[in-house]
């Protein structure tokens, strides 16, 4: 079953705007992943929480985790033109021997127009 | 950097033949590999857990006479899409998990079955 849901599925902005997308689940996990995806290429890993941690930041991006919401967010700050893409969520369930299996989200498809 | 490679970008097959489609990490082995479906517009759905040297864990629904997976070494893994019909045809994505929570992403091979 699909785990992560993320919201709006799509949102478009001005440069220099932020973009604030967010994304839920529905069981425990062990960590939270964020991934950006460009039109018909592979993904790219952006940021990853622990369900231990609650913010963190890299760069002008800034991810918050609610474990009693089951909910995270992703902010891109100062957007540009070049982060149009998809974002994808993606959770690693609170399982022993998961072998580390990752539950994609819907995804957000954010267009950032300059 | 973790670097995944996947072969080929693009195939182009008639219905009822076979297509291999490899994944590598170039720069680490991989203790697990995962293979993704992605159709257009849509989340990455996995197909599959591959670990080195043993038989690949399948997810519920994909059928593993169809879509044969082969993990000979650290560094590759492969996919064989058997028989192939149109609606077989998707971007398929593998990845690559080293001793950390992160996988990473190959490029994505487009199969186009006509």
């Amino acid at each position: 079953s699909q785990q992560g849901e993320e919201d709006p599925q799509a949102l478009s902005i001005q440069e220099g705007e932020n973009a604030t997308m967010n994304c839920s689940y529905k069981t425990s996990i062990n960590n939270l992943q964020w991934y950006r995806q460009n039109s018909g290429r592979g993904l790219v890993h952006l940021i990853l929480i622990r369900s231990n941690e609650r913010e963190k930041h890299s760069g002008r991006l800034r991810v918050t985790l609610d474990t009693s919401k089951k909910s995270s967010s992703l902010l891109i700050t100062a957007s540009r033109a070049a982060d149009t893409a998809s974002y994808f969520c993606a959770t690693d369930p609170n399982s022993g021997g998961s072998n580390y299996k990752l539950t994609f989200g819907k995804g957000t498809l954010l267009t950032v127009n300059p | 950097g973790a670097v995944v490679s996947q072969h080929p970008s693009r195939v182009i097959c008639k219905s009822g033949t076979s297509v291999k489609i490899e994944c590598r990490s170039l720069d680490f082995q991989a203790t697990t590999m995962f293979w993704y479906r992605q159709f257009p517009k849509q989340s990455l759905m996995l197909m599959a857990t591959s670990n080195e040297g043993s038989k690949a864990t399948y997810e519920q629904g994909v059928e593993k006479d169809k879509f044969l997976i082969n993990h000979a070494s650290l560094t590759l893994s492969t996919l064989t899409v058997t028989s192939a019909h149109p609606e077989d045809s998707s971007f398929y994505i593998c990845s690559a998990r080293r001793q950390t929570y992160e996988q990473y992403f190959g490029p994505g091979t487009r199969l186009t079955v006509t």
